[in-house]
């Protein structure tokens, strides 16, 4: 079956820690999102990707990274930089037809330890 | 810069009533996505609304777009339990490369 694999679902970061999250998609999709959803709240886009070797920021890229050096994959690393990391992760995905909804992944659950 | 309002943030209805979902927007678009999620779970597309004066069905729930009023309707018809959920809208001002998701409305459907 097609899809979006996130993994872990859980993590924990301790102080001045860099962690990364996986998410990896065989869809065959040219583009792939980062979003973090804090509790009560609508999704804010981190990062995007429309193609291979290519990323730009999103509203809220400050204290993250990512790469996409294959175009199944784009990990996102969480910095030390970003003060409050604690909230749910979503990774999604989309065809380059304008007429496709973007499809999500079942989201990583970050806190602070 | 774009803003997309939903209305209301919280609704609970009783089972078997009607009810819409208001999405507003700031900049023109014609790209409009319904989503719906689960508590502690993932995002499910519902409806996509490509062009003004678009309507899609499935089941008992509606969407409409109008361009024109920058407004997006989510109507619900007799609602059911199953359909409590959040809903969002999300809104593509870039050709189709981004969107930007209203606040979500959290629908709680009572017996």
């Amino acid at each position: 079956d097609g899809g979006i694999t996130q993994s872990p679902k859980y993590l924990f970061r301790k102080e001045g820690q860099n962690v990364t999250l996986s998410c990896e998609q065989n869809l065959n999709h040219d583009a792939m999102y980062w979003y973090r959803q804090d509790p009560g709240q609508g999704l804010r886009l981190i990062y995007y990707s429309q193609i291979v070797n290519d990323f730009q920021k999103g509203d809220i890229a400050e204290g993250y990274s990512v790469s996409r050096e294959k175009k199944e994959s784009f990990p996102l690393t969480v910095t030390s930089a970003q003060k409050n990391p604690t909230a749910f992760y979503l990774c999604a995905s989309k065809t380059g037809a304008s007429n496709q909804p973007q499809h999500f992944g079942d989201g990583t659950r970050l806190s602070i330890l | 810069e774009l803003k997309v309002e939903q209305n209301p943030l919280f609704l609970s209805m009783q089972e078997e009533k009607n009810y819409t979902i208001y999405c507003n927007y700031s900049t023109t678009s014609d790209r409009l996505y319904w989503y719906r999620q689960d508590p502690g779970k993932s995002l499910e597309s519902l409806f996509v609304l490509l062009s003004n004066g678009a309507v899609k069905q499935e089941g008992r729930l509606m969407a409409s777009l109008d361009t024109k009023a920058r407004l997006s309707t989510l109507h619900i018809t007799a609602a059911v339990h199953d359909l409590s959920a959040t809903y969002f809208c999300a809104v593509d001002i870039w050709s189709g490369s981004r969107l930007t998701f209203g606040e979500g409305t959290q629908l709680t459907v009572n017996p």
